[in-house]
């Protein structure tokens, strides 16, 4: 079956480390994105990406960063520089930028202690 | 500034009555608009867009109504159930201006349907 997947669903990480948050689809989809989730507020966008090796900054960028090395993958990690890092954060992906059915992964769980 | 406002966090309805949760929005460039399902823990499943050049569109016990000219939608769900409990958002996009087709979401409205 085609999907999206992240993993881990639960994350727990010390306060100042890196964490990466991983995000993989089989849909053949080009367009991936991460959003965050937290209570009241929605889902924001931090990062998006049209295709393979490029990538946009979303609303809620600083202190996180992504790559996309291959179409598949689109992992994003949280850095130190991230002042509010425990939230829910959701990846998605899209057959393309403007084509508007996306895809969301169940989510992982990030808590800073 | 919220583009997209659901300005009910939360509605409680009894099970076969209908459920409608409403959503406002400021941008009038937006011409596509969607509701999304999501259940504690997971991710947001797709449930009904509707193009701006539609005033209602339909799927099942699920209605959208776009009133252009308020910048206002809505969804109604005929007749709820208690599995239809669960946060919806209204998401909302524009082709051509600021969110360079990406989605911009509001905060949610959590729908209880009470048996």
């Amino acid at each position: 079956d085609g999907g999206i997947t992240q993993s881990p669903k639960y994350l727990f990480r010390k306060e100042g480390q890196n964490v990466t948050l991983s995000c993989e689809q089989n849909l053949n989809h080009d367009a991936m994105y991460w959003y965050r989730q937290d209570p009241g507020q929605g889902l924001r966008l931090i990062y998006y990406s049209q295709i393979v090796n490029d990538f946009q900054k979303g609303d809620i960028a600083e202190g996180y960063s992504v790559s996309r090395e291959k179409k598949e993958s689109f992992p994003l990690t949280v850095t130190s520089a991230q002042k509010n890092p425990t939230a829910f954060y959701l990846c998605a992906s899209s057959p393309g930028l403007r084509v508007y059915g996306y895809t969301f992964g169940s989510g992982t769980r990030l808590t800073v202690v | 500034d919220q583009q997209v406002k659901q300005n009910s966090p939360s509605l409680s309805v009894q099970e076969g009555r209908i459920s409608i949760l409403n959503c406002d929005y400021t941008n009038s460039m937006f011409d596509y608009f969607l509701w999304y399902k999501k259940y504690p823990a997971e991710g947001p499943t797709f449930l009904i867009s509707i193009s701006s050049i539609k005033d209602k569109n339909e799927d099942g016990r699920f209605t959208v109504f776009l009133n252009k000219s308020a910048k206002h939608l809505s969804l109604h769900i005929v007749p709820s159930q208690p599995g239809d409990s669960a946060v919806y958002f209204c998401a909302a996009s524009d082709m051509y201006g600021g969110s360079q087709g990406n989605l911009i979401f509001g905060k949610g409205t959590k729908l209880s349907v009470k048996p």
